[in-house]
């Protein structure tokens, strides 16, 4: 079964602190996305890599940097975590064509206090 | 940019019952995909159906069908059959030309299925 897989289901960080979410997919795909979901929200795109190092900022990416050092494996950083940070962040991958849909990991719960 | 708008921020179905979500979307690009995914208590995004823009056949996957109205910019969800497992977020997506092909997504409708 094909996965996307986030390293932490939930996460307590102290205000300040670097923060690393991790996400591997092992399908292969060249797209890797990183979303934020919040109540009332929805998701909203923080960074977006389309093949190794590359990156292209999202909608919402103040805050965050990320890293893709290998095709399986994008990193969301949080330089310096925020409580306003705090949220339910998702990883998704895909192939690039545009009609096939993003398989998502499981969420990040992240809280910082 | 394009926008997705969903104009239910909840809705409730009697078991058995079918129900109908919207979606409605701006968008200046004539060739793009439309998606709704769901979203259950585990928090796993699932692809639920999708529709190309250029396809004027509705697409149907077993209980789940959708109303594609691209002149109006519409793309309803009818689940038929409500099942208790039906529950959950329902999320409408677009996702557009360009290199990026990054999806765009609604606000989302909770669904509540009600026994």
């Amino acid at each position: 079964d094909v996965k996307v897989t986030q390293s932490s289901r939930y996460l307590v960080k102290r205000t300040g602190e670097k923060v690393f979410l991790e996400c591997v997919q092992d399908m292969d795909h060249e797209n890797m996305f990183w979303y934020r979901q919040d109540p009332g929200l929805g998701l909203r795109l923080i960074y977006f890599s389309y093949d190794v190092k590359m990156k292209e900022k999202g909608d919402i990416p103040e805050g965050y940097s990320v890293s893709r050092e290998k095709k399986e494996r994008f990193s969301l950083i949080l330089e310096s975590a925020s409580t306003n940070q705090t949220s339910m962040y998702l990883c998704a991958s895909s192939l690039p064509a545009r009609g096939v849909g993003y398989t998502f990991g499981s969420g990040t719960r992240l809280t910082v206090v | 940019a394009q926008t997705v708008t969903q104009s239910q921020p909840e809705m409730s179905v009697q078991e058995a019952e079918t129900v109908t979500l919207s979606c409605t979307y701006d968008t200046s690009e004539s060739d793009y995909y439309l998606f709704w995914y769901k979203q259950p208590p585990s928090r796993q995004m699932i692809l639920v159906i999708r529709q190309e823009a250029y396809k004027q056949q509705n697409a149907t996957e077993n209980r789940f069908s959708v109303n594609f109205q691209k002149a109006a910019k519409s793309f309803s969800l009818k689940i038929s059959d409500s099942q208790l497992g039906d529950a959950a977020m329902y999320f409408c997506a677009y996702r557009g030309q360009g290199g990026s092909e990054k999806l765009v997504f609604g606000k989302g409708t909770k669904l509540t299925v009600n026994p």
